[in-house]
């Protein structure tokens, strides 16, 4: 219960594409949702969080949508670009637990 | 303002030999995290401070690994002896209730066990 998935594991995108990252969770008590984005040989940066009460949530070209019933949410870039490849990592957590539950990552490459 | 700081950034070591990463976190953020990080994975929690005590360390194998975060600001994260599956990166995280709980990673220290 304490999973969350990822997919895909890894997407090529063309240039001025959109790319989707998908992820679920399972745990109902999970209430807060970032998406980090992590370059070769850097730590994870936060990219873009959302809350369990906004069904959406953009910023540049980066939007969450997050959708509660499913127990599901993804992250869109819009009009990829080559300086987007990157791994991206879902994460989970409840409350003031500050216990991230990580998804596996997803590898994304832009193609120029 | 400086990120949070870690050394050494590359480390090769044999195994059965001791090695202790070094963290200093973001300036006024209480909490501090070890994680460790396998090539192709997630990051993987290791040990929690919140100020100087350490309130998750469940993750931590405690045969091996030691954490401490005197005066609850730098930390220093040791593994003795260390074992090839040891080879890992270890990030360093911290954050701030003031500063809405966002976790800032650093770069990491990589670790090869030889």
């Amino acid at each position: 219960q304490q999973q969350v998935k990822q997919s895909p594991q890894s997407l090529i995108v063309q240039k001025g594409g959109i790319s989707i990252i998908n992820c679920a969770y399972e745990n109902t008590a999970f209430d807060y949702f970032p998406w980090y984005q992590q370059f070769p040989g850097k730590g994870p940066a936060l990219l873009i969080a959302i809350r369990p009460d906004v069904s959406e949530k953009k910023e540049g070209r980066f939007t969450i949508s997050f959708n509660k019933s499913a127990k599901q949410f993804s992250l869109h870039i819009m009009d990829s670009q080559p300086g987007d490849s990157a791994t991206y990592f879902c994460a989970a957590s409840k409350g003031s637990n500050y216990q991230l539950i990580w998804g596996a990552g997803t590898k994304l490459i832009i193609k120029p | 303002e400086a990120g949070v700081v870690q050394s050494p950034r590359y480390k090769i070591i044999e195994k059965k030999q001791p090695v202790a990463f070094w963290c200093n976190p973001i300036s006024g953020h209480n909490t501090l995290y070890w994680y460790r990080q396998n090539l192709g994975q997630g990051p993987e929690l290791l040990i929690r401070y919140e100020n100087e005590e350490a309130v998750d360390d469940s993750q931590l194998p405690k045969d091996r690994f030691s954490a401490e975060r005197l005066k609850g600001v730098d930390s220093t994260l040791k593994i003795q002896p260390a074992e090839l599956g040891d080879s890992a990166v270890y990030l360093c995280a911290s954050s701030s209730r003031q500063v809405g709980n966002t976790i800032y990673f650093g770069e990491g220290s990589w670790l090869t066990v030889v």
